[in-house]
């Protein structure tokens, strides 16, 4: 049972540059989310999914874009990349709203734009 | 509003001591709480958490949060540290019976176990 996967786990981009994050999960889980986490402010979410087809802003969506065409894949786009979206992202899961149930979460893709 | 804090960057303690690692909260209703880990390279796994009932809950390995809901805190403590808990440590907290509130991470606490 993988859990939650996460490609690619490594980029480098130059600014202005376009890029998609891909999460999958093999758990049916409704609820699908993506975070960044930069040094010393812990995992801020960006957008979020209550299902196939639905997705939802969540504290910092500014400058990406998601989709959930299908019910185990939740994508992240950045259209144009900036220096100041150099983080790490995670993608996570989960059966129920997240802060209700547990969530499960993939390993991080790690992004640097120069 | 709802927010989570963990006052300490860093906590360091000796191989076979107790360890504990702070979380305060502040919700205007009740809290669900969790606590998450995260090892080197990996993504957060969860490692226990409190919806109602017994304050004192047990988690993974070894793992175990006090819920005092006076303080409003949720501090995660183990009684004999191991070396393989040196990891990063996240507190989380979401607001009970409120479709609108999101869960909020804490800044995390990086736990240095030493030998």
């Amino acid at each position: 049972n993988a859990g939650v996967t996460q490609t690619p786990k490594f980029r480098v981009l130059k600014t202005g540059q376009s890029m998609t994050l891909l999460c999958a999960q093999d758990m049916n889980h409704e609820y699908m989310y993506w975070y960044r986490q930069d040094p010393g402010m812990g995992l801020r979410l960006i957008h979020y999914s209550v299902g196939e087809g639905t997705t939802a802003k969540g504290e910092v969506p500014d400058g990406y874009n998601v989709s959930r065409l299908k019910k185990q894949n939740f994508l992240l786009g950045l259209e144009s990349a900036a220096p100041s979206q150099t983080s790490v992202y995670f993608c996570a899961s989960s059966y129920s709203m997240m802060g209700d149930t547990e969530a499960f979460f993939g390993q991080g893709t790690r992004l640097t734009v120069v | 509003a709802q927010s989570v804090a963990q006052p300490e960057d860093q906590v360091n303690v000796a191989e076979g001591n107790p360890l504990t690692v702070k979380c305060t909260y502040s919700v205007s209703g009740n809290p669900y709480l969790f606590w998450y880990v995260q090892y080197p390279n990996r993504g957060l796994q969860f490692l226990l958490k409190y919806i109602t009932g017994d304050n004192l809950v047990k988690g993974s390995y070894g793992f175990e949060a006090e819920f005092n809901k006076s303080q409003t805190s949720f501090h995660l403590k183990k009684p004999s540290a191991l070396v393989s808990d040196s990891a990063l440590y996240f507190c989380a907290v979401r607001e009970i019976y409120s479709s609108a509130s999101k869960i909020i991470f804490g800044s995390g606490t990086r736990l240095s176990i030493r030998p």
